[in-house]
């Protein structure tokens, strides 16, 4: 069976500091990777997506990027954080088929406080 | 970009009472799905219903599709205190990805 994990869960980190969140996916090959955040009450903003490695599409312009260096990891990060990079971080993954009916299988999450 | 908006952002009932929400979309869609976020963990899909089907049941839910409105709707029958929880609607986005509502916060009260 697919397990996605992301860690750290939390993190508190000053501003202006670098971020680095990972997530892995187990159980499956070439899966499509997803990074949403959402602030708090508040919907899921898509951040960024990937279909392979090396592979990102970028959804919102901020100071983020994100990596894929391996098939099933995908990386978060920031040089520099800004308080309104404070929020819940949520990694998903999707099967690889072509085709839009396929659902998301999301991680438990890292909540992010910038102080 | 968010496509869904769900109706209402809040709803509080007690156990036993049935639950509806509402998502309403703008750009055509071949598929629509429904996701319940437990407080601080991550999304879980409960369904998913395609453009040619007006109805779709699992469990407890009923899901509504009429894509003359653009619009779905989500029913939970005979609530449980389990069932709070925020419930999203999700529509299709670039192929790959899909755009989340802001959700919809049920509250079942014993």
């Amino acid at each position: 069976s697919q397990t996605i994990h992301q860690w750290p869960a939390t993190l508190v980190q000053p501003v202006g500091s670098p971020l680095s969140l990972e997530c892995t996916v187990e159980g499956t090959s070439n899966p499509n990777l997803y990074w949403y955040r959402q602030a708090a009450g508040r919907g899921l903003q898509l951040l960024f997506y990937s279909v392979g490695i090396g592979q990102i599409s970028s959804e919102v312009p901020q100071n983020l990027s994100a990596s894929r260096p391996q098939d099933r990891q995908f990386i978060l990060s920031s040089k520099k954080l800004l308080l309104s990079d404070s929020g819940f971080y949520l990694c998903a993954w999707r099967s690889p088929r072509r085709g839009m009916a396929y659902e998301q299988y999301f991680g438990p999450g890292t909540r992010l406080t910038v102080t | 970009s968010q496509q869904g908006e769900e109706d209402p952002q809040a709803l509080s009932i007690q156990e036993g009472e049935n639950a509806t929400m509402n998502c309403s979309y703008k750009t055509s869609i071949n598929n629509l799905q429904w996701y319940r976020q437990n407080s601080g963990r991550g999304l879980v899909h409960l369904i998913l219903i395609r453009s040619n089907e007006r109805e779709k049941h699992s469990g407890r839910l009923r899901v509504t599709l009429d894509t003359s409105k653009k619009s779905s709707s989500l029913l939970i029958t005979a609530s449980r205190a389990a069932d709070t929880a925020s419930y999203f609607c999700a529509t299709p986005y670039s192929g790959y990805a899909l755009n989340f509502g802001k959700g919809t916060s049920l509250l079942v009260t014993p």
